[in-house]
């Protein structure tokens, strides 16, 4: 049974580009939630998403961050127009029910913008 | 706002020696965790604890909670190197969502042989 699966490990993105962090969560986890991790930093929770619905966006910054987890394939974090301030590792969790009382972290993408 | 404090950030430790990381946490809360980062790596879960007064132990780490004192321990003992990694408590609070989490800054631990 695989893990949850981020791709791509490490993204190197210009000032200004777009970046795309992939999630697919455990096999039979319905439910999905990202957390950002600045640099000497925790974890800080951004979004809870379902399938096609996003429950929970109360971390999300207002601009240039937004998230979907559609009814087919990963779950995907998009940032536009990166700055230097989104260099951080990117995690996604998973979980098959919202009462359970565990989710399960992938390994993160590392952002780093230049 | 759900503070979390955890200290020391930064503890070297010779192998067979005792310590303890300590997590404060500043309103009431439903579960603590404690996870287990290795560099690169995800995030392992280690210990969850629900109740005041509880007590987990798994090999050299044992986890304890104080509800009251808002106080979460994580004690190791006889220290080997193969727990050298970055170790991270983190609290649901009281009524809130479990699925939001709110991290302390996480411990870096290095055991030196």
């Amino acid at each position: 049974n695989a893990g949850v699966m981020q791709n791509p490990r490490h993204l190197v993105r210009r000032r200004g580009q777009e970046a795309r962090l992939r999630c697919s969560p455990m096999k039979g986890h319905s439910h999905v939630y990202w957390y950002r991790q600045l640099p000497e930093e925790g974890l800080k929770f951004m979004v809870y998403l379902q399938k096609e619905n996003i429950i929970d966006e109360s971390g999300m910054p207002k601009e240039r961050f937004s998230a979907e987890f559609p009814k087919e394939g990963p779950s995907i974090l998009r940032i536009q127009q990166v700055v230097r301030g989104d260099s951080a590792a990117y995690f996604c969790a998973s979980s098959p029910l919202i009462s359970n009382t565990e989710a399960f972290f992938g390994q993160g993408t590392r952002l780093t913008v230049v | 706002e759900l503070k979390v404090e955890q200290n020391p950030l930064f503890l070297s430790m010779q192998e067979g020696k005792n310590y303890t990381i300590y997590c404060n946490y500043s309103t009431t809360s439903d579960r603590l965790y404690w996870y287990r980062q290795d560099p690169g790596k995800s995030l392992e879960s280690l210990f969850v604890l629900l109740s005041n007064g509880a007590v987990k132990q798994e090999g050299r780490l044992m986890a304890s909670l104080d509800t009251k004192a808002r106080l979460s321990t994580l004690h190791i003992t006889a220290a080997v190197h193969d727990l050298s990694a970055t170790y991270f408590c983190a609290v649901v609070v009281s009524g809130g969502s479990n699925y939001k989490l709110t991290f302390g800054k996480g411990t870096l631990l290095t055991v030196n042989p």
